[in-house]
């Protein structure tokens, strides 16, 4: 079935140093992918996403690379501050039969003051 | 615009024991799914719907049934809870077509002693 797998699953790192969270996903019929930060007991929340046509995008301190041919996709936030730490999600939907969103086991990032 | 609601957000049942967890959408959403979060995990999907009086299983659909019978409710229920069960789940909507985002809910938590 679908899966997709993410490391590294805990990432520290000093405040103002980059982090990068890597993903690889195994339907190649995937064509979108989103990234969720989750704070401690709270909701999942949209930070980033790519569509497959696409092979990088930014959103100031973070941006997302896809590389469809390796089926790996990767989130890297800049100048980390205190305020990201927290809990990253990857996820690809597939689009084999009908439209499902599998998850990557998570990422809990925290940044060193 | 209340986007996805989930009740009840809190609930400990005894083992054997049934309940319902009810989810509700007002952004007229095709789709919507159940997921279940557990430490080191990720987001697992129970059950999805792909429109009203429509179900499918996703990757852990022992011991949880679904009903769709309106487009804005998807309803999870347990049968005879098992402390396996213990969990915090959360339902999440996406509307039809390729890249749109899913929404969640802000969760349910809860405990089977």
């Amino acid at each position: 079935g679908e899966n997709v797998e993410q490391h590294p699953s805990t990432l520290s790192v000093q405040e103002g140093d980059s982090a990068v969270i890597k993903c690889t996903y195994s339907d190649s019929a995937s064509n979108y992918f989103p990234w969720y930060k989750q704070e401690l007991g709270k909701r999942p929340q949209l930070i980033i996403d790519i569509r497959s046509n696409v092979g990088e995008k930014k959103d100031q301190r973070i941006a997302v690379t896809l590389n469809k041919t390796a089926k790996h996709f990767s989130l890297h936030i800049t100048e980390t501050q205190p305020e990201d730490s927290a809990v990253y999600f990857c996820a690809a939907r597939t689009t084999s039969g009908t439209y499902k969103y599998i998850f990557g086991t998570g990422t809990r990032l925290k940044v060193l003051a | 615009n209340a986007g996805v609601t989930q009740t009840p957000k809190f609930r400990v049942l005894k083992t054997g024991q049934s309940m319902t967890l009810l989810c509700a959408q007002d952004m007229n959403h095709e789709y919507m799914y159940w997921y279940r979060q557990d430490p080191g995990m990720g987001l697992r999907l129970i059950h999805y719907s792909v429109g009203e009086g429509t179900t499918a299983k996703g990757e852990v659909p022992d011991g949880y049934n679904v009903s769709r019978l309106k487009k804005q409710n998807f309803l999870l229920g347990l049968e005879s809870a098992a402390p396996s069960q213990t969990s915090v789940y959360f339902c999440a909507s996406s509307s039809q077509g390729a890249g749109n985002t899913i929404y969640f809910g802000e969760g349910s938590w809860l405990t089977v002693v």
